[in-house]
């Protein structure tokens, strides 16, 4: 089985400040690794995804994440945030298809994060 | 190409009564995933679908909860006799392969009992 923790339920932060959302995950096998966004009364939108390959994947909106597989960690950042970045954020795992599992996501309990003028 | 499209957006019951919350998904997809929000919780699967077939129910409670799939229409998620505790977003997904990675999430159906 799988888990998710997200650090942190909140985050406040200055327009064009950087910001890191963190996640940390346990799992007993592999698994591919997901952060989405949610605005307020809408669905979740994909971000970025680790699948294999490099550690430090890009994303959409200028949002990077690098999977830690040491730490157990995929941690997600952006450089400069903007009004616009506040939503909450969600990071998934799912175990790896050649466990078939089906692919379904495990997620986190989510972090919120506003942008301050 | 139409995304994944939910309706209701917003449904209300009285206890005990049903509700039936449809999901169409992505053209070309086939792959049905629900999933549940309850206030102050995270996300939380329920049941992986393919065209007639349930696959993974895992995530679905044991009683008045079902799910289907059908060959022609969309995914339907019923709950019978509605308790005040099934006040959620249910949100469905929809994937063209299993295990394909990606998930497509829809606008989700704001459940209220009342």
């Amino acid at each position: 089985a799988q888990s998710v923790t997200q650090l942190d339920s909140q985050v406040p932060v200055f327009e064009e400040a950087p910001v890191e959302l963190r996640c940390n995950y346990s799992s007993s096998v592999s698994v591919y690794l997901f952060w989405y966004v949610q605005y307020p009364n809408q669905g979740l939108q994909l971000l970025l995804k680790y699948l294999s390959g490099s550690t430090l994947v890009k994303g959409i909106n200028g949002f990077e994440a690098e999977f830690n597989k040491s730490q157990t960690s995929f941690h997600l950042r952006k450089p400069s945030v903007h009004i616009s970045d506040t939503a909450e954020y969600f990071c998934a795992v799912s175990a790896a298809i050649l466990y078939n599992q089906g692919g379904k996501l495990i997620f986190g309990q989510g972090t919120e994060l506003s942008v301050k003028p | 190409n139409a995304g994944v499209m939910q309706n209701p957006r917003h449904l209300v019951r009285r206890r005990g009564q049903e509700a039936r919350l449809r999901c169409s998904p992505m053209k070309g997809h086939s792959h049905v995933y629900w999933y549940r929000q309850l206030p102050e919780e995270g996300l939380k699967f329920m049941v992986y679908l393919q065209k007639e077939n349930i696959i993974d129910e895992s995530g679905m409670p044991k009683e008045r909860f079902s799910a289907e799939f059908p060959k022609e229409g969309p995914s339907i998620l019923r709950i019978q006799q509605v308790v005040r505790g099934d006040s959620a977003a249910y949100f469905c997904a929809s994937s063209p392969r299993e295990g394909n990675y990606e998930q497509y999430f829809g606008p989700g159906t704001r459940l209220t009992v009342t």
